[in-house]
């Protein structure tokens, strides 16, 4: 069964604005991880944010985790049309065991 | 990170027929996963690939049905036995690292007739 869900569902917005996904889990973990995947091909690893964390970088992306809340959320600034794709967090309860994902957010960025 | 293959990318077989996925990847690795992710849905894992010992299946899927084998440290396969159209679906392998984070193969897309 899915770790938990993942806000929202769909998201089309303009190139250049920026798109917030959230995900919420259900039970601890030790690490957040967020992937992006194009038209059904493999998943390209973006970011890990550890439980101990609350927010991180890299690049154009933004992560912060609220483990009180049991939710995390990824924001892409200045969106392109090459970022159109979905994305999906997933949570590990033991550091580098078995990962359980979320039902994912189709962004759509219209040129 | 680490760079992950499989073979074959896609294929089409005829129901009642067995396909196996190749795996391979460019660095010693010790946690091995395969996936599946049906048309439209999310990835939800399939078994955990131990190295010299029986894979671990999750919750639903049988060694019967998906025999996985892991001969060494880079290489696993994941066969999908007697199939029937609600196995199509993308299959994917992944691997652990020593920080945790978890890298992709490019999956192979199969489609059941």
């Amino acid at each position: 069964s899915q770790q938990g869900e993942e806000d929202p569902q769909a998201l089309s917005i303009q190139e250049g604005e920026n798109a917030t996904m959230n995900c919420s889990y259900k039970t601890s973990i030790n690490n957040l991880q967020w992937y992006r995947q194009n038209s059904g091909r493999g998943l390209v690893h973006l970011i890990l944010i550890r439980s101990n964390e609350r927010e991180k970088h890299s690049g154009r992306l933004r992560v912060t985790l609220d483990t009180s809340k049991k939710s995390s959320s990824l924001l892409i600034t200045a969106s392109r049309a090459a970022d159109t794709a979905s994305y999906f967090c997933a949570t590990d309860e033991t550091s580098g065991s078995r990962l359980t994902f979320g039902e994912g957010t189709q962004l759509t960025v219209n040129p | 990170s680490a760079v992950i293959s499989q073979k074959p990318s896609r294929d089409i077989c005829q129901r009642g027929t067995s396909l196996t996925i190749q795996c391979q990847v460019d660095s010693q690795v010790t946690m091995m996963f395969w996936y599946r992710q049906q048309p439209g849905q999310s990835l939800t894992l399939i078994a955990t690939a131990n190295q010299g010992s029986e894979a671990t299946y999750e919750s639903g899927f049988v060694i019967d049905k998906f025999p996985i084998s892991r001969p060494n440290l880079t290489f696993s396969t994941l066969t999908v036995s007697n199939m029937s159209p609600e196995d199509s679906s993308i299959y994917l392998c992944s691997v652990g690292t020593i920080s945790y984070e978890q890298y992709f193969g490019p999956g192979t897309r199969l489609t059941v007739t």
